[in-house]
């Protein structure tokens, strides 16, 4: 199934440092979200975003939905232990409410 | 409950057989969705419901996928003759009426085929 181009696949850190993320695609989507999964647990949305150049922050998150409608980022500030987990861009566009994910990106956070 | 259940969290069964999955959504959500998550992978749609109905199977990957919602609460998705590339994670979400509005997801049903 089609998966969307997220990168980087994986981030070690110290705790304190801010972290990027950003996810591609050759579709244009009408809404961006940004999901974290945990071990044995499903996606939990983090932010949505519904405009092109919108910019959201969720707390220490910050996340934008590019201006081609193809991109978005999300960035984490001052990263915590917490913060680890693998985080999840989604697209969803058309006349569905499906949702396409990314390729997810694994973050590990140094105390 | 106050979130989406999936029953049973982990499934092992053998090549060739049959098996159900179940989700319970969030109360008063009438869409719910059904996605399938490999090993290092993100979550690929399978099919999604609007009520009773699906109002949109194309993620299903074949005809041995099939999943029902008859009263428009639980759903189960059903597997017809197993196989090992059949072992994922099986995961089911819910939403309100509101078309876009947000998707929140279960736990998962871990299948593992031997």
């Amino acid at each position: 199934g089609q998966q969307l181009n997220q990168s980087p696949q994986s981030m070690f850190i110290q705790e304190g440092e801010d972290v990027s993320m950003n996810c591609t695609s050759s579709s244009i989507f009408n809404t961006w979200l940004w999901y974290k999964q945990e071990p044995g647990e499903g996606p939990v949305l983090l932010i949505a975003l519904y405009k092109a150049g919108e910019l959201t922050s969720n707390g220490r998150l910050t996340a934008q939905f590019g201006i081609t409608r193809k991109d978005s980022f999300l960035n984490i500030s001052a990263s915590i232990p917490s913060d680890v987990g693998i985080y999840f861009c989604a697209g969803r566009g058309g006349a569905t409410n499906k949702l396409i994910f990314g390729t997810g990106t694994l973050l590990a956070v140094q105390p | 409950g106050a979130g989406v259940s999936q029953t049973p969290s982990n499934k092992v069964t053998e090549k060739g057989k049959y098996v159900e999955l179940r989700c319970d959504p969030i109360s008063g959500h009438t869409a719910l969705y059904w996605y399938r998550q490999s090993l290092g992978q993100g979550p690929e749609f399978l099919i999604y419901f609007q009520g009773t109905g699906a109002a949109d199977d194309s993620g299903l990957p074949n005809d041995r996928f099939f999943a029902v919602r008859p009263e428009g609460s639980v759903s189960t998705l059903k597997i017809q003759r197993t196989e090992r590339g059949d072992s994922a994670v099986y995961l089911c979400a819910s939403s309100s009426s509101l078309a876009g509005d947000t998707q929140y997801f279960g736990p998962g049903t871990r299948l593992t085929v031997l």
